[in-house]
């Protein structure tokens, strides 16, 4: 099976700055890699497919990068309503995905 | 407005069975690729079942066996059928479309509990 490591697990940020998340792959899966977002009481949202492609509606704020087994999630300056938690999740194995454990993003 | 909407989840003591529905407004959950997804409290998410749009179904092995994915094109609604449930089946169930590699289209969940 393939395992999704997302690091840190947590981190504090303040309104402006600039964020990276990263999740790494225990094997390649190419470009196969999601981003959600997660808020509390409420079910996931894409932000990112494939790697890098951005979804319809979402900020341009989000971006996404990587390939092979190393891939990240920047939000180039964070909003208030940008504090929730992150997940990646691998489409490579189909039809049997994974998620990463996710990074909970706070209020500094 | 085009969403998911979860039904059915609830109370269940352990070794039971439940079903939970996932019916499509304004989308189509017939002809498209649809999964299950879950999220023990406090927990991350967990990938549960896929069913494609030939009717091909897959399960994590945690769930194999015990759950059974299937969908009623007349009522436009996917099922997750969950047998010999146990402590650990306790989370929010999440329906979604798949496209694309990625889960577009979310509900918005419903609760399991096991408990004696």
């Amino acid at each position: 099976d393939i395992q999704l490591t997302q690091s840190p697990s947590s981190l504090s940020a303040s309104v402006g700055d600039r964020v990276t998340l990263t999740c790494r792959a225990s094997q390649t899966i190419i470009n196969y890699l999601n981003w959600y977002q997660q808020k509390p009481g409420r079910a996931p949202k894409l932000l990112i497919y494939t790697a890098s492609n951005l979804q319809s509606g979402v900020p341009s704020r989000f971006s996404g990068s990587g390939s092979g087994t190393d891939f990240t999630l920047t939000i180039s300056s964070l909003q208030p309503e940008d504090f929730a938690t992150y997940y990646c999740q691998q489409s490579f194995s189909n039809p049997t995905w994974t998620f990463g454990q996710g990074t909970k993003v706070e209020i500094k | 407005e085009v969403q998911l909407v979860e039904s059915g989840g609830g109370l269940i003591q352990p070794g039971g069975s439940l079903r939970l529905s996932c019916a499509g407004s304004e989308f189509s959950v017939t002809n498209t690729y649809m999964s299950w997804v879950r999220q023990a409290p406090g927990k991350g998410l967990e990938w549960v079942a896929v069913i494609y749009s030939g009717g091909e179904t897959y399960y994590a092995d945690s769930v194999k066996g015990r759950f059974a994915v299937s969908r009623d094109n007349s009522k436009n609604t996917l099922y997750l059928q969950m047998n010999s449930l146990r402590d650990e089946d306790a989370a929010v169930y999440y329906c979604a479309n798949l496209a694309k590699n990625a889960l577009h289209l979310w509900g918005q969940g419903t609760m399991v509990a096991v408990s004696p």
